[in-house]
């Protein structure tokens, strides 16, 4: 079974563009969340998606925003991006929401200058 | 507010003997806790879990122990390999999992 993939890998900006990044879950993994990982910081939870709905979100601004469709895959989006927004960017896939464990893609590292 | 804490960015340990990382959190609602382990340039893994209605949770050379009235819990790797050396992340989750807090992570490095 194919794991969680996430595209593009890298990506680099600059201040006050957006920026929109891809993920497809574990086949058959319902709940996608997406999280920001900067140094210090660890994995900041952004929000989370369940049957094409956003079911909680984090304490970030409403610059970022995502989507899922129909297929479980999910987007992200950071409109007007800042320097502070550059990170990784992960999402976790598991099966349906109450799901504990949490399968990670490799990430997105998004650099903006 | 950082609800779950991790207090030691980083741990050297020799290969053979004992790890130890710890992590601490302050809401006293969180049901369930996980350990993940990250390698440069992937995605973290599970490595393992325990309920808060246990105080012990082994597998192979991992064990997770809980201390709720501390609020703390600690993942020991005995015995401790390079191949272990990588940055583990604590978690924590209430509300049936529907939301995990992570922590910034302690970097472990295994010398041989």
């Amino acid at each position: 079974k194919a794991g969680v993939t996430q595209t593009p890998r890298y990506l680099i900006k600059t201040r006050g563009q957006q920026v929109t990044l891809s993920c497809s879950p574990i086949s058959g993994h319902r709940s996608v969340s997406w999280y920001q990982q900067t140094p210090g910081q660890g994995l900041q939870f952004l929000f989370e998606y369940f049957s094409e709905t956003q079911r909680n979100k984090g304490n970030f601004p409403g610059r970022f925003s995502g989507r899922q469709f129909s297929n479980s895959r999910s987007e992200m989006n950071v409109s007007t991006l800042e320097l502070g927004d550059s990170a990784l960017y992960l999402c976790a896939s598991s099966y349906d929401r109450g799901s504990y464990e949490q399968y990670f893609g490799p990430g997105t590292r998004l650099t903006v200058t | 507010d950082q609800q779950v804490k991790q207090n030691s960015p980083s741990l050297s340990v020799q290969e053979g003997r004992i790890s130890i990382l710890n992590c601490d959190y302050t809401n006293s609602m969180f049901d369930y806790f996980l350990w993940y382990k990250k390698y440069p340039a992937e995605g973290p893994t599970f490595l393992i879990s325990i309920s808060s209605i246990k105080d012990k949770n082994e597998d192979g050379r991992f064990t997770v122990f809980l201390n709720k009235s501390a609020k703390h819990l600690s993942l020991h790797i005995v015995p401790s390999q390079p191949g272990d050396s990588a940055v583990y992340f604590c978690a924590a989750s209430d509300d049936g999992g529907f939301k995990t807090i992570f922590g910034a992570g302690t970097r472990l490095f295994v010398k041989a």
